[in-house]
């Protein structure tokens, strides 16, 4: 069975400080992997995708993720954040076998401070 | 604009009270799921459809019910089955691409048994 670990709750970082927020995942099958994020009493929209090709990512909002294999991870990364970047953070993977379920992880919650 | 609407975004509801959750999309896609988000827990999905007067259950269908009579609605039903009803219930939608197809999700309902 496949799962999604996101291996922090909460990342407090001041204002244009970079950040990662850490995700692993397992699977027997391979993958295709996304973040979403999710701002306060909204749903979640898309950052960004990783299906196939390149291995660095680069999403809406100046993030972006690296697909690692050998180490089954999908790390998110800013250079740089913004107060407007708090919000939660969620990895999924969909396995790579004709199912189609979208698989969550727990969410990281981003708090930038000024 | 295309779109994802739920309605109400806040529903209070009496113990033993069954409440049916709207979920509407002009996306023109035919997949829609529904999950429930829980702090902590990530998203864990209810009920999912692919096309019209088809749905399927996901992992914690137990004490819901949907139905799927047209392509652009998908609401979710509530029941008094449901031990612990409270939550925050997101709706999405996606085009029938498979697992590569990004979702899209509403605003969210806030269901609060009182």
């Amino acid at each position: 069975a496949q799962s999604v670990t996101q291996l922090d709750s909460q990342v407090p970082v001041f204002e244009e400080a970079p950040v990662e927020l850490r995700c692993n995942y397992s699977s027997s099958v391979s993958v295709y992997l996304f973040w979403y994020v999710q701002y306060p009493n909204q749903g979640l929209q898309l950052l960004l995708k990783y299906l196939s090709g390149s291995t660095l990512v680069k999403g809406i909002n100046g993030f972006e993720a690296e697909f690692n294999k050998s180490q089954t991870s999908f790390h998110l990364r800013k250079p740089s954040v913004h107060i407007s970047d708090t919000a939660e953070y969620f990895c999924a993977v969909i396995q790579n076998t004709g199912g189609f379920k979208t698989i969550f992880g727990a969410g990281t919650r981003l708090f930038v401070k000024a | 604009d295309g779109g994802i609407t739920q309605s109400p975004k806040y529903l209070f509801r009496k113990e033993g009270q069954n409440v049916t959750l709207s979920c509407e999309q002009n996306l023109n896609h035919d997949a829609m799921y529904w999950y429930r988000q829980d702090p902590g827990q990530g998203l864990r999905l209810i009920y999912y459809s692919q096309i019209v007067n088809d749905f399927q259950k996901g992992d914690i269908a137990e004490g819901y019910s949907v139905s799927r009579e047209k392509k652009e609605s998908f609401p979710l039903t509530v029941t008094s089955a449901q031990k612990n009803p409270t939550a925050f219930y997101l709706c999405a939608s996606s085009g029938l691409a498979g697992e590569t197809d990004t979702q899209y999700f509403g605003p969210g309902t806030r269901l609060t048994v009182l």
